[in-house]
């Protein structure tokens, strides 16, 4: 089975700074990797995804990186807003499993 | 599109009672899945359907919890008897296919008292 770990689970940052969350998988036949937001009272909601033959995307100000080696992808959000407050969930699926193992998220706190 | 529907949004019940917590899925998706959402424990995925078959229900914590899919556009999770240690917050998501992000609803807060 997969293992995701997620650090940290807490991330505090003053507006404008850049933020990194990171997370670790197991299972070395997962291919693809999800980041979720996920606001109080709601779902979490797909943010952005990488799939294994590409090392990074960019979407705006958020990006993800994948390393297949270490096993290790981030989340990167440039300079950081207030409304980018949320907790912030990881997920690796193995292909054709439909099955997304999930970190267990990070809270993001942005100080204005 | 208006995204993936759940109902009620908040239940209190006493325990004992039937609970049941109802999705729509997303139209012309094919997979959907049960979550519970908890402080302890994250969010664990409970049970997923593919084309309204379960597939995977390992994660359906004791046999008074229970999932249906009569059709491709409705689901219900059912607790009978439901216990205070249910309360969590339960999430229904769908997605078109394999390698594919989910979409989640807003989620039913469940408080067994």
């Amino acid at each position: 089975g997969e293992n995701v770990e997620q650090h940290p689970s807490t991330l505090s940052v003053q507006e404008g700074d850049n933020s990194i969350i990171n997370c670790a998988y197991s299972n070395s036949a997962s291919d693809y990797f999800i980041w979720y937001k996920q606001e109080s009272g709601k779902g979490p909601q797909f943010i952005i995804d990488i799939r294994s033959n590409v090392g990074e995307k960019k979407d705006q100000r958020i990006a993800v990186t994948l390393n297949k080696t270490a096993k290790h992808f981030s989340l990167h959000i440039t300079e950081t807003q207030p409304e980018d407050s949320a907790v912030y969930f990881c997920a690796a699926e193995e292909g054709g499993s439909y099955i997304p193992t999930f970190g267990r998220g990070t809270s993001l706190i942005v100080h204005p | 599109d208006a995204g993936v529907i759940q109902s009620p949004r908040h239940e209190v019940t006493e325990m004992g009672q039937e609970v049941t917590l109802r999705c729509k899925p997303i139209s012309g998706h094919n997979s959907l899945f049960w979550y519970r959402q908890t402080m302890m424990r994250g969010l664990e995925l409970l049970i997923y359907f593919n084309n309204n078959v379960p597939i995977d229900d390992s994660g359906m914590p004791e046999d008074r919890f229970s999932a249906k899919m009569p059709n491709a556009s409705f689901s219900t999770l059912k607790i009978q008897p439901s216990e205070p240690r249910d309360s969590a917050v339960y999430f229904c998501a769908s997605s078109a296919f394999s390698n594919q992000p989910q979409h989640f609803g807003d989620g039913t807060r469940l408080s067994i008292l």
